[in-house]
């Protein structure tokens, strides 16, 4: 059962355009909603991170947007540039379940085109 | 400075054998993770030791025994390798369980 379920699986962009990826989570527990970015042969690095007390929290151009009630999440790139070309996993975690495990998404491959 | 390193970068070898892969971290960090990445990108949780006690170990072949020396190390060995063991190997620590997690640079392992 995958409790975290993220779309699209591919996406393309223009330079300069909104990049926009969705997921979807069914442990109501999670309280801990990260994502990850990686690049062609590199491991995920943290990106930018939300926890259920907040419904958007915005670094530089990168927004979580966060819906508790429909128990959904985003990632918003506005002036998605070709460096942001890589693999984007949205994950979630429950710190009351003990064990902090992180659930990952299947990731989402993103190509900005000049 | 490399935080989370990994050795080696890449493993081939032949199905039956047996092979370690070693993760070490500088960063000070209690806890330790390995992940598997299979071909379609999918990343899994294996293990995780917090101050060298595993306090995770997800339902994977007991062929695979994690090894925590110290805090700093978590390496991970694989017997009686099948082809289906393929894939990158992921190691990740963060300073406390639920932090942060912070990657290594993966150990592309392939078995013929």
């Amino acid at each position: 059962q995958q409790q975290v379920k993220q779309s699209p699986q591919s996406l393309i962009v223009q330079k300069g355009g909104i990049s926009i990826i969705n997921c979807a989570y069914e442990n109501t527990a999670f309280d801990y909603f990260p994502w990850y970015q990686q690049f062609p042969g590199k491991g995920p690095a943290l990106l930018i991170a939300i926890r259920p007390d907040v419904s958007e929290k915005k670094e530089g151009r990168f927004t979580i947007s966060f819906n508790k009630s429909a128990k959904q999440f985003s990632l918003h790139i506005m002036d998605s540039q070709p460096g942001d070309s890589a693999t984007y996993f949205c994950a979630a975690s429950s710190a009351g379940a003990g064990s902090y495990q992180l659930t990952f998404g299947k990731g989402t491959k993103l190509s900005v085109i000049p | 400075d490399t935080a989370v390193s990994q050795t080696p970068k890449y493993l081939v070898t032949q199905m039956g054998n047996d092979k370690s892969i070693k993760c070490e971290q500088n960063l000070g960090h209690d806890t330790m993770y390995w992940y598997k990445q299979d071909s379609k990108k999918f990343l899994k949780i294996m293990f995780s030791y917090n101050n060298k006690e595993l306090i995770i170990n997800e339902t994977v072949p007991n062929r695979f025994s994690p090894k925590s020396p110290d805090k700093a190390h978590l390496n991970l060995h694989i017997n009686s390798l099948e082809l289906g063991d393929s894939a990158v190997y992921f190691c990740a620590s963060s300073p406390q369980v639920g932090d942060t997690q912070y990657f290594g640079p993966g150990t592309r392992l392939t078995v013929l």
